[in-house]
């Protein structure tokens, strides 16, 4: 098994700034992403982070705004940039390991709040 | 593309009713099918998981069967608690850990 470990938990974030939230796995696994969770809305995907080369991102986010790096096979970090109150969410970690859809496992969610 | 419906919420239940939260998927492949729960204020936990057809998976007191006749896993469990009030989300993968969720279902369990 996996435990993810994220940072910040939560903060409260100025309008215009940037935040990077770090994701660190105990073990290591195949697959890393991030998710957005928008306040009372289900999860999307925002990119896979691979390890050593650029992430690949879902349709609707894009590399400038959400900065992603993996330089190995247990860390990752994920940067919000230039945050505006739409920004506040929750963004998840996620990581695979061993068979491909079987064993998913997520972070506790870094929750953050912008003003 | 691949997609998970399920129930509207919210659910409004008493304490010891019977819960069922529908959930259809389409998927051009052969998917594993999930069951997710977030309490009030917590992150994402897995709450059961099948990988192929008529595989039941269950925890918790909460069941629900990979149907793929229905295209269907639905969650089901007999007698729900107080503690049990939290967001349930479906969700499938195919032959990789993306995950692609429904919309959640909000369930709130009264005394």
């Amino acid at each position: 098994s996996a435990v993810i470990s994220q940072k910040p938990s939560r903060d409260i974030c100025q309008r215009g700034t940037s935040l990077t939230i770090q994701c660190q796995v105990d073990s290591q696994v195949t697959m890393m992403f991030w998710y957005r969770q928008q306040p009372g809305q289900s999860l999307t995907l925002i990119a896979t982070a691979n390890q050593g080369s650029e992430a690949t991102y879902e349709s609707g986010f894009v590399i400038d705004k959400f900065p992603i790096s993996r330089p190995n096979l247990t860390f990752s970090t994920l940067t919000v940039s230039n945050m505006s109150p739409e920004d506040s969410s929750i963004y998840l970690c996620s990581a695979g390991q061993g068979e491909p859809g079987n064993t998913i496992y997520f972070g506790e969610g870094s929750w953050l709040t912008v003003v | 593309g691949d997609s998970v419906t399920q129930m509207e919420g919210p659910v409004t239940l008493s304490e010891e009713a019977f819960l069922t939260i529908n959930c259809t998927y389409t998927a051009t492949g052969y998917p594993s099918l999930f069951w997710y729960v977030q309490y009030p204020g917590e992150g994402l936990q897995l709450l059961l998981k099948a990988t192929k057809a008529d595989d039941k998976g269950s925890n918790k007191g909460f069941e629900a069967t990979y149907r793929k006749e229905t295209t269907s896993f639905h969650l089901e469990k007999g007698s729900v608690q107080v503690s049990d009030s939290a967001v349930y989300f479906c969700a499938l993968s195919i032959n990789d850990y993306k995950l692609s969720f429904g919309a959640g279902t909000t369930v709130t369990v009264r005394a």
